[in-house]
């Protein structure tokens, strides 16, 4: 069965702490994986995907990594903007050509204090 | 920059009822999907549309559920008779095209609450 793990579920850090997020995946066969932002309320906000083991994608303080296994999501000098919840998403090739069918991991919470 | 909207909000219903649940998707875009959230819960795949047609659905997109694209900019979802456990956060999405290199663009969603 498709599944995808974050760990961890809630992560607080310092103004300019890095850290990173975990997302781990079981697919039989990965065609994309998708890191996804959102704010209290609001619809996921998309970030990333990636496609094949050691892809990275970088935008401003957010750098994305992929392995067979898992990708991380590596904050650098976070800021108080960056308090999100990021979820990992993942789509099998088991399913269409759509991309829609994406399964979802519960998230990680994350709070950046000033 | 062009989003998905979606409309009501909020919306209370009484379990056996109707509700019809609406987007507008981003103008450009052929794809379209539901996804709900219950609370507490992942994020989970419903349905994706094109072409005027339902192209994948996932098992909780049961006979209860309904899905519509009555014009040149409305998608709707309709839940024919609600139960307690369709409470949930509902999400529109749309995307120019079927791949990865073509993102999902998520509405802010719908809280439907069944009492």
């Amino acid at each position: 069965e498709d599944q995808v793990t974050q760990s961890p579920e809630a992560l607080r850090l310092q103004e300019g702490e890095s850290s990173s997020l975990n997302c781990s995946y079981t697919v039989s066969g990965l065609r994309g994986l998708f890191w996804y932002r959102q704010d209290p309320g609001k619809g996921p906000e998309f970030l990333f995907t990636l496609y094949s083991a050691g892809e990275e994608k970088e935008k401003e303080r957010l750098k994305a990594t992929l392995t067979k296994k898992e990708s991380f999501l590596h904050i650098t000098a976070p800021k108080p903007e960056d308090s999100a919840t990021y979820l990992c998403a993942v789509q099998s090739l088991s399913y269409g050509g759509s991309q829609g069918n994406l399964i979802f991991g519960k998230g990680t919470k994350l709070s950046v204090k000033p | 920059e062009p989003e998905v909207t979606q409309t009501p909000s909020h919306q209370v219903t009484q379990m056996g009822q109707e509700v019809i649940l609406r987007c507008v998707p981003i103008s450009n875009h052929l794809y379209f999907y539901w996804y709900r959230q219950i609370l507490g819960q992942k994020v989970e795949f419903l349905v994706s549309f094109y072409n005027n047609e339902i192209s994948e659905k996932s098992e909780i997109f049961d006979d209860q559920f309904s899905v519509e694209r009555p014009d040149g900019s409305n998608f709707t979802l309709k839940i024919r008779s609600t139960k307690l456990e369709d409470s949930a956060m509902y999400f529109c999405a749309s995307s120019l095209g079927a791949r990865g290199n073509s993102p999902l663009h998520f509405g802010n969603g719908t809280r439907l609450t069944v009492t």
